[in-house]
């Protein structure tokens, strides 16, 4: 249990559907993140926000939408995703500043049909 | 440009010790982070370092050496739970985390 968590755990789509995973963190930290992870690469950030604000968005397609309304929760609007899209996507938070560890939920497993 | 390595697979006995070597390459740096993932969880955090030397931490220790760009994450006393992958990411001179690919560890009976 690290304090963050994910849901789906698991989720099937269709190239024309619409989804959202949900991350929530319980641990009163300050910034949040949205990684994807594919086998044997290294993890790609997607996402950051602080204080509810975005920081960073690198160069992420448009068919991936962030939302972050409060320091507690955030999600990941998925839409008309491809094939290639279909990972394991990381939530993490981390405490607030520059250093410090991040503490990832246990990712949301999607496959894209 | 930034570029981190680690072997993409090691395979080790239980009760033994194995040391994942991490190398990296950057033009600014705010420390190495070990993270260990066990299948279908979440990566959870190991160890920093941001000066050379040795930080041990139990049955784990990290290693850091600034000038040959090169960590390692020494394991003793393996234990069959010691079985995921270990990922070693750096943290640059704008506090971005640069991840390598991690490296898996099976460890045998």
């Amino acid at each position: 249990e690290t304090g963050v968590t994910q849901t789906p755990r698991h989720l099937v789509m269709g190239m024309t559907n619409k989804k959202s995973l949900k991350c929530e963190q319980h641990l009163g930290h300050n910034a949040m993140y949205w990684y994807k992870q594919s086998a044997k690469k290294p993890l790609e950030l997607m996402f950051v926000y602080n204080f509810k604000e975005q920081t960073e968005n690198n160069s992420v397609p448009s068919r991936f939408s962030p939302e972050c309304p409060n320091s507690s929760h955030l999600f990941l609007h998925l839409h008309t995703l491809q094939p290639e899209d279909s990972a394991l996507y990381l939530c993490a938070s981390k405490r607030g500043g520059d250093t410090g560890e991040l503490f990832f939920g246990e990712g949301s497993r999607l496959t894209v049909l | 440009g930034q570029n981190i390595d680690q072997p993409t697979e090691m395979t080790a006995t239980e009760g033994a010790i194995v040391q994942i070597n991490c190398t990296y390459q950057t033009s600014g740096f705010n420390g190495l982070f070990w993270y260990q993932q066990h299948a279908g969880e979440a990566p959870t955090f190991l160890s920093y370092n941001v000066l050379d030397g040795l930080e041990e931490k139990g049955r784990f220790s990290s290693f850091l050496s600034r000038s040959k760009g090169y960590s390692y994450l020494l394991l003793k006393e393996l234990q069959m739970k010691d079985s995921a992958s270990y990922l070693c990411a750096l943290m640059d001179s704008n506090y971005q985390l640069i991840w390598g690919a991690g490296t898996k560890l099976i460890i045998k009976p």
